[in-house]
């Protein structure tokens, strides 16, 4: 069964514009990284943000943990074309496993 | 990423058929997964090995098995293929502790 849920399930928007999304899970958790993957290819691992963690940024990547709501956001600002994939959440418990989510599909417009 | 490599990259099956699936890596860690991802269902776990002497079963194990040959290598076997096992398989490592896995690139896999 699915830990994270991420929303919303597909995303579109305007290269330049700001595109958020949110992660969901059930379980007390130790980490929730985000991936990329580009259409059919291997997943690219993106940001980790620990438990003890409330906010965490790389680049043009802000990614905030609320463990009391049990939800994760990932912000990627000033899209840009080349951000066009699917993001996956994923929690990490403590024997290291991970578990995804089932995705999000981003579209950024030229 | 091209520390860890996959092959086939593709292929075709028909039911019943045996099938491995390999995956090598160069990044010398301990720790390495097989997923299968289905449309709209993300990745799940199939089995995962912390070092060469430990092989566990993750979320979805039936029909499958694993061998895992060195440290770096992780093999995923179909003892039977059967059509719903058509999907995107890829496999990923980690070093120790609750860190990022790094994906290989997939293998689709078809089965008839």
């Amino acid at each position: 069964s699915q830990q994270g849920e991420e929303d919303p399930q597909a995303l579109s928007i305007q290269e330049g514009e700001n595109a958020t999304m949110n992660c969901s899970y059930k379980t007390s958790i130790n980490n929730l990284q985000w991936y990329r993957q580009n259409s059919g290819r291997g997943l690219v691992h993106l940001i980790l943000i620990r438990s003890n963690e409330r906010e965490k940024h790389s680049g043009r990547l802000r990614v905030t943990l609320d463990t009391s709501k049990k939800s994760s956001s990932l912000l990627i600002t000033a899209s840009r074309a080349a951000d066009t994939a699917s993001y996956f959440c994923a929690t990490a418990r403590a024997n290291s496993k991970l578990t995804f989510g089932k995705g999000i599909t981003l579209s950024v417009r030229p | 990423d091209a520390d860890v490599t996959q092959t086939p990259r593709n292929r075709i099956t028909k039911t019943g058929k045996r099938i491995m699936l390999e995956c090598s890596q160069t990044k010398g860690h301990d720790r390495m997964y097989w997923y299968r991802q289905d449309p709209g269902l993300g990745l799940r776990l199939i089995y995962y090995s912390f070092d060469v002497k430990d092989i566990n079963k993750g979320e979805i194990s039936d029909g499958y098995s694993v061998s895992r040959q060195a440290q770096a290598k992780f093999s995923l076997s179909l003892e039977s293929a059967i059509p719903n096992q058509t999907a995107l398989y890829f496999c990923a490592t980690s070093d120790w502790g609750e860190v990022e896995q790094f994906f290989g690139p997939g293998t689709r896999l078809t089965v008839l």
